[in-house]
């Protein structure tokens, strides 16, 4: 099976910017999170999607937002970029998305904001 | 709340042992670790249930006190191969999608 893909690899942006990153599952996978890491920060959890619905979402203000497409395929968005949201932008996909489940991560967006 | 791993760093040669711990204040349903090397997305290792259930590597064997919130992540007989930062991401049963990371523990394997 083919892993998970994410596109673009590498951003750049400026301040102000909006921008949206893409991540296509494993097939038959219908969740899809998504994870900001950074040095400082970690890894951190910014929402879950399941059957084009958002399940569940961590603390990170409205500026970021994502969908879910029929195919599982899902997008983040991230609006008024600013210095801070540099960082790289994991989505991991699991079948069901519950604590039993195995999330296997994409390879990243590095997002750089200037 | 964040679980805390230890230790934060370990220097090991080849063929010698190590053990990362992952604590956690919550109750916790299953405990996830990962390990990413540099400039790479974070690859699974294994998943440990509450009840007992685990999946995952065959070299890597790992341990979950459910009454202490603690899981430990034993790896032996290291290789270069295991050089890398671990992570331990913990779930409470009930948030979807949702893994809570520690903040990581750097092992590096030298020859």
């Amino acid at each position: 099976k083919a892993g998970v893909t994410q596109t673009p690899r590498y951003l750049i942006k400026t301040r102000g910017q909006q921008v949206t990153l893409s991540c296509s599952p494993i097939s038959g996978h219908r969740s899809v999170s998504w994870y900001q890491q950074t040095p400082g920060q970690g890894l951190q959890f910014l929402f879950e999607y399941f059957s084009e619905t958002q399940r569940n979402k961590g603390n990170f203000p409205g500026r970021f937002s994502g969908r879910q497409f029929s195919n599982s395929r899902s997008e983040m968005n991230v609006s008024t970029l600013e210095l801070g949201d540099s960082a790289l932008y994991l989505c991991a996909s699991s079948f069901e998305g519950s604590g039993t489940d195995t999330q296997y991560f994409g390879p990243g967006t590095r997002l750089t904001v200037l | 709340q964040q679980p805390v791993q230890s230790p934060q760093a370990v220097i090991l040669r080849e063929g010698e042992d190590a053990v990362i711990n992952c604590s956690s204040s919550k109750a916790l349903y299953s405990v996830h670790w990962y390990r990413q090397k540099h400039g790479e997305a974070p690859v699974f290792l294994m998943i440990l249930l509450k009840g007992g259930e685990q999946k995952g590597h065959d070299k890597i064997s790992a341990s979950f006190n459910e009454k202490k919130q603690q899981s430990s992540l034993y790896l032996t007989a290291s290789q270069l191969s295991y050089s890398g930062t671990y992570f331990c991401g913990t779930e409470g049963g009930t948030s979807y999608g949702k893994l809570t990371f520690g903040q990581g523990t750097i092992l590096t394997v030298h020859p």
